[in-house]
């Protein structure tokens, strides 16, 4: 009964490698968020969409790359992975943004060390 | 987005109340101020939200002054497993809008 889940928990890969982070909620929530939370603890958003269209998208490098399929979920495509990208990267959700409250759930969280 | 100013660290007694404050002097009168924590490891979890009233939950309270330039998240009774980085953050009512996190505070409950 995971509210919001993420795979893998772990991925370790190569420079220049192309990777997926999956991120799935049950919560019947309509916006999804990414936010990357790098070695020294920062926690910034990277992207938030609402009913599967972009409404945030902070200044990202093109190789990151969300894809929406349906309201439950939002994946994280990154190309030519470089090694700054190594990070925790979490996935969030909340309801729609006509609501007063702006809760986000949180998943557990993806360890991305690119070697 | 408001910016918020916490201490860096705080140290708590288990059983005794922890007090957490932030700064938020540049709060815009639209922007809710929510308190999250991240216990090492884990995805930050919601604690708490409020504009101008003080509010309470199951989790803290959270004590807002009247002119809204600073708060307090209260934990009444913090135990071991309330160690962890606290967060407060101005945000504008609406729920898909972004956070900010800044550095928050490092609670460290002690027995």
């Amino acid at each position: 009964d995971t509210a919001v889940s993420q795979t893998p928990k772990y991925l370790v890969t190569q420079m220049g490698n192309d990777k997926s982070i999956k991120c799935e909620q049950n919560l019947g929530h309509d916006t999804m968020y990414w936010y990357k939370q790098d070695s020294k603890k920062f926690l910034k958003i990277m992207f938030s969409y609402n009913n599967k269209e972009l409404i945030i998208n902070e200044t990202v490098p093109n190789r990151f790359s969300p894809k929406s399929p349906d309201k439950a979920h939002l994946n994280l495509h990154i190309n030519s992975l470089e090694l700054g990208d190594s990070a925790v990267y979490f996935c969030a959700s909340s309801q729609a943004w006509s609501r007063r409250n702006n809760e986000q759930f949180f998943g557990p969280g993806t360890r991305l060390t690119v070697l | 987005d408001a910016k918020t100013t916490q201490p860096p660290s705080m140290d708590c007694a288990e059983g005794r109340a922890a007090n957490l404050p932030c700064n938020h002097s540049t709060i815009s009168g639209n922007e809710y101020v929510y308190w999250y924590r991240q216990i090492h490891s884990q995805g930050p979890q919601y604690i708490i939200h409020g504009l101008k009233n003080n509010e309470t939950n199951e989790m803290a309270s959270l004590i807002i002054t009247e002119d809204r330039k600073s708060s307090t998240l209260i934990l009444p009774h913090a135990t071991l497993r309330d160690t962890a980085v606290y967060y407060c953050i101005g945000s504008p009512q609406g729920g898909s809008e972004k956070l900010v996190f800044g550095k928050g505070t490092k609670l460290t409950v002690n027995p």
